[in-house]
């Protein structure tokens, strides 16, 4: 099957400072990408949409200058947490639509991310 | 807006049967997800239903009632593996998915 996969798996970082996540389709193209957030043993939390070429959409509440994203190829999206802060440590996955069956999305293994 | 709503956790013993149920309330729905996950690992999709009726994927089965507004999930002959959180989700035009807030599952011996 399609594999996503995301860089790094575990980050912590300094309050203030900016983290930037890589997503990558490996063995497919996807021109829309998606981000979600994740609290422990909460649910999958759709923060923003990525799409190659042109400005990511950004679900209500997101507040899109501190959680930038960048959809610069057909294979890659990042997002950038900026001057993070501790309440912006979870976990972060990212998905894209499989190619063939649209309906099925391919999650990325996520990264962990705190902010100390 | 759109809401999913699932029981938080099931617990059951191998070899037996278990139903997740999920009921949605949304503004478009282009069809219902099943997604599986294990601690710290990234969700894994398990089935789909666009239209009304049964879908089976071998132990997994997943029905949608869409007059109803409501699916279930069936897993049979349950291992000890199939400890994890399971989650609807509803697909938008756009393709973006709304996830309901996530059952675990818990298998015991």
């Amino acid at each position: 099957g399609a594999v996503v996969s995301q860089h790094p798996s575990r980050v912590i970082c300094k309050s203030g400072t900016s983290v930037k996540i890589e997503c990558r389709s490996l063995d497919f193209q996807a021109t829309t990408m998606f981000w979600y957030r994740q609290f422990p043993k909460k649910s999958l939390m759709l923060m923003a949409t990525s799409n190659e070429g042109s400005k990511a959409t950004y679900e209500q509440g997101v507040e899109k200058d501190k959680f930038l994203i960048n959809h610069a190829s057909l294979t890659l999206s990042t997002l950038t947490v900026t001057s993070a802060h501790p309440e912006d440590s979870s976990f972060y996955i990212c998905s894209a639509p499989s190619s063939g069956l649209s309906y099925e999305q391919y999650f990325g293994p996520g990264t962990r991310l705190t902010v100390t | 807006g759109q809401s999913l709503e699932q029981p938080s956790e099931v617990t059951a013993v191998e070899g037996a049967i278990v139903q997740i149920n999920c009921t949605y309330q949304t503004s478009g729905f282009y069809g219902l997800s099943w997604y599986q996950q294990h601690d710290g690992g990234a969700p894994t999709f398990l089935s789909y239903n666009a239209l009304d009726g049964l879908e089976e994927t071998g132990r997994f089965s997943s029905f949608l009632s869409r007059s109803d507004s409501y699916g279930y999930l069936l897993l049979q002959e349950l291992q000890m593996k199939d400890s994890a959180s399971y989650f609807c989700a509803v697909r938008d035009l756009g393709g973006k998915l709304i996830f309901g807030q996530g059952t675990e599952l818990s298998v015991k011996p």
